[in-house]
C-alpha cells in the first residue's frame, strides 16, 4: 500500500531550531511536497524535493533522501506565526499527503 | 497573478440534498485542477484531479462527482448527500508541468 508517516505533534521555543520528519511508501516516485495550513485557512505551498539534498527558501529548508523514502521541514529562528500545521505529500503514481504535523511554539 | 476562488465558503444541507460547490481559476491556462477533502484534524484527501476540460479522474469511489465544463472552472456535485460528506472541500490547481499546488480558500460542508 501507499502511506506517509510525520509525527502528529512537535513543540519547540521561539527562536529555535526544529526539523519535522515525513517517510513514505509510494508506488513510483516524482518529488515529495510541504505545505503549511494555519488554522481555519486553505495549504500554501512551501517546497518542493525531486532530488536529494537540500533546498533551502529563507527560514524553511527541505531535505529528501530517495534511498530511504524519508524527508524532513526544517524551519529555523522560529517564530509565533509558524504555529501551524505541516503537511508532507508525495507525488508518485497518485497524490498522497500525510495526516499532517501540528506544530505548537511556546514563547 | 493567479487567483483561485471558490464558493461558498461555508454551507450546512440537509441529508439527501444536492451539492455543488464551484472553483474558478484566473491569471493562468490550462492548469490541473484538483478536489480535495479534509475532515477536521485530519489530512488531505485528494477526490478528483483533472488535465483537462473534459477529463476527469476519480481517486476515491463515492456519491461525488466532478465536471470541468471550461479550462479554468472545476465543479464539484452530489446529487445526494450523506453525513459523511461533511467536511471542508478544497479546490487546488497547479501548471501543466508543475508540481505545486495552490489553494483556493475552501468550503466547510456541513450535512445535517
Amino acid at each position: 500500500g501507499q502511506s506517509l508517516e510525520q509525527p502528529s505533534e512537535v513543540t519547540a521555543v521561539e527562536g529555535a531550531i526544529v526539523q519535522i520528519n515525513c517517510t513514505y511508501q509510494t508506488s513510483g516516485f516524482y518529488g515529495l511536497s510541504w505545505y503549511q495550513q494555519h488554522d481555519g485557512g486553505a495549504p500554501t505551498f512551501l517546497s518542493y524535493n525531486a532530488l536529494d539534498g537540500l533546498e533551502e527558501t529563507g527560514r524553511f529548508s527541505s531535505f529528501l533522501s530517495r534511498s530511504d523514502s524519508y524527508g524532513y521541514l526544517l524551519l529555523q529562528e522560529l517564530q509565533m506565526k509558524d504555529s501551524a500545521s505541516y503537511f508532507c505529500a508525495v507525488r508518485g503514481d497518485k497524490i498522497i499527503f500525510g495526516k499532517g504535523t501540528r506544530l505548537h511554539i511556546l514563547p | 497573478s493567479q487567483t483561485i476562488h471558490q464558493w461558498p465558503a461555508t454551507l450546512v444541507q440537509p441529508v439527501g440534498s444536492p451539492l455543488s460547490l464551484e472553483c474558478t481559476v484566473e491569471g493562468t491556462s490550462n492548469p490541473n485542477l484538483y478536489w480535495y477533502r479534509q475532515a477536521a484534524g485530519r489530512g488531505l484527501q485528494l477526490l478528483f484531479y483533472s488535465v483537462g476540460i473534459g477529463q476527469i479522474s476519480s481517486e476515491v469511489p463515492q456519491n461525488l462527482s466532478a465536471s470541468r465544463p471550461q479550462d479554468r472552472q472545476f465543479i464539484l456535485s452530489s446529487k445526494k448527500l450523506l453525513l459523511s460528506d461533511s467536511g471542508f472541500y478544497l479546490c487546488a490547481w497547479s501548471p501543466p508541468h508543475g508540481y505545486e499546488q495552490y489553494f483556493g480558500p475552501g468550503t466547510r460542508l456541513t450535512v445535517t
